[in-house]
């Protein structure tokens, strides 16, 4: 069992609708989470981070983590095709050892369609 | 944020022959590095963390004797592949760290090292 599992998609929405992620984990010990948006052929680019249960906002951005259910979301409001790309969770563990070294959801491609 | 710049973007190379790929931190003293790689369609997975200054640690798997790292500064640290087969080729990403830690500090990433093998 991998230790975050996320679906592969591709997921295909209408511009302006919501795009609704997620990603289930195993391991309780995560304790800071984040969402990447990747591009094709491009490095992954931070979109939000969050280290609490309870939902985070950032402009049309909203991020959900549920600690007792192990279960993380990304919400993306009014979307637009500039949005479609691929969408990683990840998280870590919040130790000395651990910091920076992340495991990755499978990532989700999104593609908004005119 | 803060850049990490990765060089090559993209290379070409005979099975056989060795690729240094380099990864730079360029406005933070990066002391830790991670190197990453992602086959298409799937998800980056950790290959090593590279402390500067000491050895790097390899994640299970993954052979120490064919991809070389080295973080001989902190702000540079190298992944080589050596003796490249077809199976190698992939997109290589590196991380890094700053040596501060709060609640803000990320992972910083490269744009990627496209790595074909023929």
């Amino acid at each position: 069992q991998k230790e975050v599992e996320q679906d592969p998609g591709p997921l295909s929405v209408p511009e302006g609708a919501i795009v609704s992620l997620n990603c289930t984990y195993s391991n309780s010990a995560f304790q800071y989470f984040m969402w990447y948006r990747q591009y094709s052929r491009k490095g992954p680019e931070l979109l939000m981070y969050t280290y609490s249960s309870g939902n985070k906002e950032d402009g049309r951005f909203t991020a959900q983590v549920d600690k007792s259910s192990k279960y993380i979301s990304l919400f993306i409001r009014d979307s637009q095709p500039s949005d479609s790309a691929t969408y990683l969770c990840a998280m870590t563990l919040w130790t000395t050892d651990s910091w920076g070294k992340l495991q990755f959801g499978a990532g989700t491609q999104v593609v908004v369609t005119p | 944020g803060a850049v990490v710049s990765q060089h090559p973007s993209w290379v070409i190379c005979k099975s056989g022959t060795s690729v240094k790929i380099e990864c730079r931190s360029l406005d933070f003293q990066a002391t830790t590095m991670f190197w990453y790689r992602q086959f298409p369609k799937q998800s980056l997975m950790l290959m090593a963390t590279s402390n500067e200054g000491s050895k790097a640690t390899y994640e299970q798997g993954v052979e120490k004797d064919k991809f070389l790292i080295n973080h001989a500064s902190l702000t540079l640290s190298t992944l080589t592949v050596t003796s490249a087969h077809p199976e190698d080729s992939s997109f290589y990403i590196c991380s890094a760290k700053s040596d501060f830690r709060d609640e803000n500090t990320e992972a910083f990433f490269g744009q990627g090292t496209r790595l074909t093998v023929v």
